[in-house]
């Protein structure tokens, strides 16, 4: 059973660039979610797809979009990159909320994708 | 807005010594609260998942609890093993169930 698998693992760009990552998700999840985890901190949300469509964002600027296609899978675009963007960047699936059943399940994340702006 | 600490940010012990790892959350409605285990560099590893219906999950040598009312969870490890060094991060989900918020992670070494 493959866990969630991201692309790339490390890559390197310089500010003003735009970097794409790429994220599989559990085999059965539906719900794809991106975090940002900056160096000794804990991931901050970024935004949830399901459905193909943005369920909900944290607290981002406009330059990090994304997409959710077909088979699930899902982008993470950030434009115009800054230094403040290297961080690790983490893709997280589960199956969807369902709010009648007040339970969500649990959360299986990638192996992250190491952005380094320079 | 959910805000969630951990204490302590760093614990250092020597093999073979039991331990529990703290985490509050600020808002007690919450569905339910999972832990991670992170090693250096790599993404997050489930350890448990606790549903707001039940007060305690075990795998293994780990133990986690959660109080709502209290807004408080533990993570209890027994016997600790050096490979069980890692960064530990507790989350839950915020009103919508949908964006999980992380506690900044308590940074353990158990030394040989």
């Amino acid at each position: 059973d493959a866990g969630v698998t991201q692309s790339p693992t490390h890559l390197i760009k310089t500010r003003g660039q735009q970097v794409t990552l790429r994220c599989s998700p559990k085999s059965g999840h539906d719900t794809v979610s991106w975090y940002q985890q900056a160096l000794g901190q804990g991931p901050q949300f970024i935004f949830q797809y399901y459905e193909e469509e943005e369920r909900q964002r944290g607290n981002f600027p406009d330059r990090f979009s994304g997409h959710q296609f077909p088979n699930y899978s899902s982008e993470l675009n950030v434009n115009a990159l800054l230094l403040g963007d290297s961080a690790l960047y983490l893709c997280a699936s589960s199956l969807a909320w369902v709010s009648s059943s007040r339970e969500t399940g649990e959360l299986f994340f990638g192996e992250g994708s190491r952005l380094t702006v320079l | 807005k959910q805000e969630v600490t951990q204490i302590p940010a760093a614990l250092s012990v020597p093999e073979g010594e039991n331990l529990v790892l703290n985490c509050s959350f600020t808002d007690s409605a919450i569905y339910n609260l999972q832990w991670f285990r992170q090693d250096p560099g790599k993404g997050l590893t489930s350890l448990l998942l606790i549903q707001s219906s039940q007060r305690e999950q075990t795998s293994g040598r780990l133990n986690a609890s959660l109080d709502k009312s209290s807004g408080r969870s533990t993570l209890y490890i027994a016997a600790s093993q050096p490979g069980d060094s890692a960064t530990y991060l507790c989350a839950v989900p915020d009103n919508y169930g949908q964006n999980f918020v992380f506690g900044p992670g308590t940074r353990l070494s158990v030394l040989p």
